[in-house]
């Protein structure tokens, strides 16, 4: 397996641009993360799925900010308009059912993250 | 108020040696607590997962340990290598609150 798949790697755009960041999991996993990690704030998530289904969005900062799931092997993070205190790494995650646990954040399941996509607002 | 903290914030050690990195968290209540390793321009990678009534578990040449009554953590390295040289982050699952709560990381370097 190729492992979770983020594009693009790298986006660099302008201030008050929209920016789509994407995600393919890892084929038979139920669940997705997106996170965002500064050198401020570390590591945060920002809002995960379980079985495409938006379970928890409360870290989303912005209503720029929205993402979806449309299927089972895609998501979206979008990002309207875009500033430069968006600049950050995005990560997307994914694990595979909720073994252990009631909900993905409480599962005892791994899970596995992509590259990242690094984006710079100007 | 949930939070983890972690210590050192950064650690330089010589190949070979043993180091211990530690994780405080006041997570309430506890679901589980995983250890990831961080290359540089990499995505996080899952080292150990354990639930409070696990005390110790290995991966390879990491050792994590937990103890719920204290509410500390350390993830254990021996005999560290070059490739060991990463940040090293606690998350803590509040299970009840359905939230991740994250450590800021302990930057790792092995020196040759």
């Amino acid at each position: 397996d190729a492992g979770v798949i983020q594009s693009p790697r790298h986006e660099v755009t302008e201030m008050g641009q929209e920016v789509t960041l994407r995600c393919k999991p890892i084929s038979g996993h139920n669940s997705l993360f997106w996170y965002r990690q500064t050198m401020m704030r570390g590591l945060e998530l920002l809002i995960y799925f379980n079985n495409n289904v938006p379970i928890d969005d409360s870290g989303m900062p912005e209503d720029r900010f929205s993402a979806k799931m449309p299927n089972a092997s895609f998501s979206t993070l979008k990002i309207q308009p875009s500033e430069p205190r968006d600049s950050a790494v995005y990560f997307c995650a994914s694990t595979p059912g909720l073994a252990g646990g009631l909900t993905p954040i409480s599962s005892y399941n791994e899970q596995f993250f992509g590259p990242g996509t690094r984006l710079t607002v100007l | 108020k949930n939070q983890v903290e972690q210590s050192p914030q950064s650690l330089i050690i010589l190949e070979g040696k043993n180091c211990t990195l530690q994780c405080n968290y006041t997570v309430s209540p506890f679901s589980n607590l995983r250890w990831y390793k961080q290359d540089t321009g990499r995505g996080p990678v899952s080292l150990t997962i354990m639930t409070f009534s696990e005390n110790t578990k290995s991966n390879g040449r990491y050792t994590a340990t937990l103890d719920a009554d204290t509410k500390q953590s350390s993830l254990h390295i021996t005999a560290s290598q070059l490739s060991d040289s990463a940040s090293y982050i606690c998350v803590v699952s509040a299970g009840g609150y359905n939230k991740l709560i994250f450590g800021a990381g302990t930057r790792l370097a092995v020196h040759p």
